[in-house]
């Protein structure tokens, strides 16, 4: 199993412009979760999905777009780049509550985002 | 409002030495998880360990313990007989009742030197 991946790995952009981070689970999860880190700040909720064709707002949901038309695909999407979306960003999957136990998230790799 | 605190920023000790890393949280929920996760230099998140509100007992894996405390609102983490490959950035974690979404804690960057 692949578990978490995310393409790119690096992106650099130009004030404006719009690009898409792809994630990918094959784990069957029904959460997915896109997260952004910034120095001194841990991770930061941005939007997430509890299952397919389902979204919702995180902590730092403004700039960002997301979808779910997959279960095992979540994508997240800038449509115009602004220098304070540089960062980190990472992926997370988990299975659903079950017998009220909350399940770990699985990472991705992470892409690195610069914009200009 | 839940919030998780991690008050050490960096720590740096030598080699062998053991080390504790603190996580305060907040939250008025009752059922609660609490989580602590490595990201080492390659950057990826790995899990160590899951807690839920319910259970205080401590737990040790190998040279990893955890202490949680209700009482005090803690969640720390000790490594004893600190190795190099410890080194990473520490992050815990809170997850509440009613939402599958972890709030995160600053971080503390770990450094061993040799």
């Amino acid at each position: 199993n692949a578990g978490v991946t995310q393409t790119p790995k690096f992106r650099v952009l130009k004030t404006g412009q719009s690009m898409t981070l792809l994630c990918a689970q094959d784990m069957n999860h029904e959460y997915m979760y896109w997260y952004r880190q910034d120095p001194g700040m841990g991770l930061r909720l941005i939007h997430y999905s509890v299952g397919e064709g389902t979204t919702a707002k995180g902590e730092v949901p403004d700039g960002y777009n997301v979808s779910r038309l997959k279960k095992q695909n979540f994508l997240l999407g800038l449509e115009s780049a602004a220098p304070s979306q540089t960062s980190v960003y990472f992926c997370a999957s988990s299975y659903t509550i079950w017998r009220g136990t909350y399940n770990e998230q699985f990472f991705g790799p992470g892409t690195r985002l610069t914009v200009l | 409002a839940q919030k998780v605190t991690q008050a050490q920023t960096e720590i740096s000790v030598v080699e062998k030495e053991d080390v504790t890393l603190d996580c305060v949280y907040e939250t008025r929920d009752t059922t609660y998880y609490l989580f602590w996760y490595k990201q080492p230099p390659s950057g990826e998140l790995v899990f160590l360990i899951r807690r839920n509100s319910f259970d205080e007992q401590n737990e040790i894996s190998g040279r990893y313990s955890w202490n949680f405390q209700k009482s005090t609102s803690s969640f720390n983490f000790t490594i004893t007989a600190s190795q190099v490959v410890d080194s990473a950035v520490y992050f815990c974690a809170l997850g509440f009742q009613g939402a599958q979404k972890l709030v995160f804690g600053q971080g503390t960057r770990l450094t061993i030197n040799p």
